[in-house]
């Protein structure tokens, strides 16, 4: 119940395409869903974020669409490119006694070839 | 990174022996987390803290202690290590619980 399910496990996708990564949680308790950006040798970085009382969030080419009926997420980037080949990774937290813990899923590898 | 260094960066070591990793904060943020990143596993939450000495366990904790004397200070120790225990390990602190958390560069950690 305290997993994250991501797919695909690795994504390639041609320059100016769309890049759509999936994510699924049995939780319904899970109250915040982020999506982290890595690129090779670093720390993962906070690309967006939703809560469960919005359905879609935009931020430049980069959405979120959240279906909590389904208890499914997913990250669109659109007008892909090069720069955005990196992993990506969603997670959810769940609020327990106050501290937040973040349950990622496994990561997707983004490829945007020229 | 958000004012996290890590160290050291990369270590290499041998079964059995002690290991202590570091994660120094400049920002003051309450929590501190630390993970392991592992191909196919992505990142999982080990040990964290909410306040100098007020730690838990996470998700993959056995093998591991953590400590936390100061609020920008939290180390983690492999008290033995093991050939499984070969990762990246990330800390990331946040402000609250319920606030993004940042993440540091992270820990090469080969155990031979």
């Amino acid at each position: 119940q305290q997993q994250v399910k991501q797919s695909p496990q690795s994504l390639i996708v041609q320059k100016g395409g769309i890049s759509i990564i999936n994510c699924a949680y049995e939780n319904t308790a899970f109250d915040y869903f982020p999506w982290y950006q890595q690129f090779p040798g670093k720390g993962p970085a906070l690309l967006i974020a939703i809560r469960p009382d919005v359905s879609e969030k935009k931020e430049g080419r980069f959405t979120i669409s959240f279906n909590k009926s389904a208890k499914q997420f997913s990250l669109h980037i659109m007008d892909s490119q090069p720069g955005d080949s990196a992993t990506y990774f969603c997670a959810a937290s769940l609020s327990q006694g106050g501290s937040e813990k973040l349950v990622f899923g496994k990561g997707t590898k983004l490829t945007v070839n020229p | 990174d958000a004012g996290i260094t890590q160290s050291p960066r990369h270590k290499v070591t041998e079964t059995g022996t002690p290991v202590t990793l570091r994660c120094h904060q400049t920002e003051n943020h309450r929590y501190m987390y630390w993970y392991r990143q592992d191909p196919g596993h992505g990142l999982r939450l080990i040990h964290y803290s909410y306040g100098v000495k007020d730690t838990d366990k996470g998700e993959v904790s056995d093998g591991y202690s953590v400590s936390r004397s100061k609020t920008e200070d939290f180390l983690l120790t492999l008290e033995s290590a093991t050939s499984s225990q070969t990762s990246v390990y990330f800390c990331a602190i946040a402000r609250s619980s319920q606030e993004t958390q940042y993440f540091g560069p992270g820990t090469r950690l080969l155990v031979l």
